[in-house]
């Protein structure tokens, strides 16, 4: 089974709206962490924001926001204001405390957004 | 600009050949995870080392290794190579391992090209 889904293949916005893009996970683990990355066309990953599954509040971090509902599983990426700069690829993972003391990030397949002038 | 740094940026080979990925981490960082972008696969954990010691392994091939060195910079061999190994080849580094709290951060990746 998928640890991270991301089903929207592709998202577009109107520049200065909001979007959400979705994300749910599957683990068994009480202790974890989700994590948003975003990848420009030129390619590098850039983190974004956390939340962690102990943390009581969303996460926010400038723009972006984490709507988190734990007993439905999911971690959905909220960019408040879109700016042109803001057209990318964006991923959701997971880094789960019972891998050990390894704990890689597991990536979800990632949304492809838009921001149209 | 996070810190990680990668070197190539872009690397075109032909089949069969040999080629070496090298990454440096963020000051500070004991731990490097290498993982491979393609297309069909997405993005695949290859393998981590935490303060020059092999902690995981994940999908990665029989014609892959890698180390990490006493100065914390790590190298990802990939031989005999195959067209399907033309991947984005990122390298990640945290400061320490089993940390659930704390983000990856990436450098730029290596653009391998398979002739």
């Amino acid at each position: 089974a998928q640890k991270i889904t991301q089903t929207q293949p592709g998202m577009f916005v109107q520049e200065k709206e909001a979007v959400t893009l979705d994300c749910t996970y599957d683990t068994s683990d009480q202790s974890y962490g989700l994590f948003w990355y975003k990848q420009p066309s030129s390619g590098e990953m850039i983190f974004l924001i956390y939340q962690g599954s102990y943390d009581e509040q969303n996460a926010t971090e400038g723009r972006y926001s984490l709507n988190f509902q734990k007993a439905r599983k999911s971690a959905n990426l909220v960019i408040s204001a879109s700016q042109l700069g803001d057209s990318a690829m964006y991923f959701c993972a997971m880094r789960e405390a019972k891998t050990g003391a390894n704990s890689k990030l597991t990536f979800g397949k990632g949304i492809t957004l838009s921001v149209r002038p | 600009d996070s810190g990680v740094t990668q070197t190539p940026k872009h690397l075109i080979t032909a089949t069969g050949q040999r080629v070496t990925l090298r990454c440096s981490p963020r000051s500070g960082d004991l731990s490097v995870y290498w993982y491979q972008q393609s297309l069909d696969q997405g993005l695949q954990f290859l393998i981590q080392y935490y303060n020059g010691e092999e902690r995981a392994k994940g999908n990665i091939l029989e014609r892959f290794s890698a180390q990490q060195f006493p100065d914390l910079h790590s190298e990802l061999n990939l031989s005999s190579l195959e067209l399907g190994d033309s991947a984005l080849y990122f390298c990640a580094s945290s400061p320490t391992t089993g940390a659930v709290y704390l983000p990856l951060h990436f450098g730029n990746g290596t653009r391998l090209t398979v002739t």
